[in-house]
């Protein structure tokens, strides 16, 4: 079956503009994840959804990032005034709650350039 | 917050060596998962320890979790060129992962 989607596959803005990140998960995974990923680092936590609410929001580094999943399925990943220290890869993870299939599975990416 | 150490950070082997990679945290965990991330590519799950002193082996690698459930390796016996990319731990708080830096394995075939 389709895995995890993510659009667009890369993003360049510029310094001081709002980007909009989308996820699209597997379909029937509850569960909804988000991670920004620096160059050599591993993912480091952001949000996560649990069918339309935000269960847990910690990771969010400040309030220029805002997370929505308005209908429990496409999750889209917000930005306002980018800046240069915003880019990264943003991945994000859905995954099945209450089974005994512990993984998160993530999707491609979306690699974010701020100028 | 909870941290997961991870060493080494970078390994270079000859293809049929052997590799490990080690996580340790200062807290106990409940569980740990194991992830791999070849170049260009995304996180994969490879497997979850969630016991005291469990051993898991999955063909040429081998998974543990240490007595105290604070430490895990990943061993990799007689590596080949398609086991080449980074390995992570990553350490299960609720739900979200909290994931180690991560050894890039880089191998000479």
């Amino acid at each position: 079956g389709a895995g995890v989607s993510q659009t667009p596959s890369n993003k360049v803005t510029e310094k001081g503009k709002y980007v909009e990140l989308r996820c699209d998960p597997i379909s029937g995974h509850t569960a909804l994840y988000w991670y920004r990923q620096s160059l050599g680092q591993g993912p480091e936590f952001l949000i996560y959804f649990q069918g339309t609410g935000a269960a847990d929001d910690s990771g969010l580094p400040n309030d220029r990032f805002f997370a929505v999943r308005p209908e429990g399925s496409v999750s889209t990943l917000k930005i306002q005034r980018t800046e240069r220290g915003d880019s990264a890869v943003y991945l994000c993870a859905s995954s099945l709650i209450g089974t005994s299939s512990p993984e998160q599975y993530f999707g491609p990416g979306t690699r974010l350039t701020v100028t | 917050g909870q941290q997961v150490m991870q060493i080494p950070q970078y390994q270079h082997v000859q293809e049929g060596e052997d590799f490990t990679t080690y996580c340790n945290s200062s807290t106990t965990l409940s569980n740990i998962q194991w992830y791999k991330q070849r170049p260009g590519g995304h996180p994969v799950f490879l497997i979850q320890l969630v016991k005291s002193g469990e051993v898991k082996k999955q063909k040429r690698l081998t998974f543990q979790f240490g007595e105290a459930k604070k430490n895990s390796s990943l061993h990799i016996t007689a590596t080949q060129t398609t086991d080449v990319g980074t390995y992570f731990c990553a350490a299960q708080g609720a739900q979200k992962l909290v994931f180690g830096q991560g050894t890039r394995l880089t191998i000479n075939p």
